[in-house]
């Protein structure tokens, strides 16, 4: 019955390494979110697809690559990890309208950590 | 400049006691969403209430209010009948324009609930 689930819920690798974290959906929403909390709790929008499509890309590095392979997943690719890519990643889902009640449900969070 | 502000880094009510924490945001936007979401200890993050900017009323949820004054730009949570299980991070948000735009959070405030 998990709304927005994301995989794995912890993951340590080494800097260097790439390593990718899914993002599922059952709320039959068409657009999706990737936000970074830092250490300090802040919440940061990465990225966000709609059906899809792109339509966020904030000035992340381009190690970070996202993947919607349709409108239920969204995955976050990152490549060559760095020490401060340690945080936790949210994948966030809504449903597009015109009006502003598009409320986001989160997913559980992906803390990375980077050694 | 911050378009969300919380001044309140943290915030200490006895059980059964009203606590308001404090929001206040920066648009120029007409058509913008204000949210709070809780985060728990466990890490997750979890809606808790909505207001849009053209609503008349203040929104409420269960113990949760939200007292929007939209001359002073403030959206502050109101929860009554603190709980124990209330203990947790709150994040005060806002989406700007239409559907499909990022929430943008404020730095979070600590409450911490005391029996």
């Amino acid at each position: 019955d998990t709304a927005v689930s994301q995989t794995p819920k912890y993951l340590v690798t080494q800097m260097g390494n790439d390593k990718s974290i899914k993002c599922e959906q059952n709320l039959g929403h068409d657009t999706m979110y990737w936000y970074k909390q830092d250490s300090k709790k802040f919440l940061k929008i990465m990225f966000s697809y709609n059906n899809k499509e792109l339509i966020i890309n904030e000035t992340v590095p381009n190690r970070f690559s996202p993947k919607s392979p349709d409108k239920a997943h969204l995955n976050l690719h990152i490549n060559s990890l760095e020490l401060g890519d340690s945080a936790v990643y949210f994948c966030a889902s809504s449903q597009m309208r015109l009006a502003a009640t598009d409320t986001q449900y989160f997913g559980p969070g992906t803390r990375l950590t980077v050694l | 400049a911050q378009k969300i502000t919380q001044t309140q880094p943290g915030m200490f009510v006895q059980e059964k006691e009203a606590v308001t924490l404090d929001c206040t945001y920066d648009t120029s936007d007409p058509s913008y969403g204000l949210f709070w979401y809780k985060q728990p200890s466990s890490g997750e993050m979890i809606f808790l209430i909505y207001q849009g900017s053209y609503d008349q009323q203040n929104a409420t949820e269960g113990r949760y209010s939200l007292n929007f004054q939209k001359a002073r730009k403030s959206a502050n949570l109101v929860i009554s009948a603190s709980q124990l299980g209330d203990s947790a991070m709150y994040f005060c948000a806002m989406r700007e324009g239409q559907a499909g735009t990022a929430l943008i959070f404020g730095k979070g405030t600590t409450l911490s609930v005391s029996s």
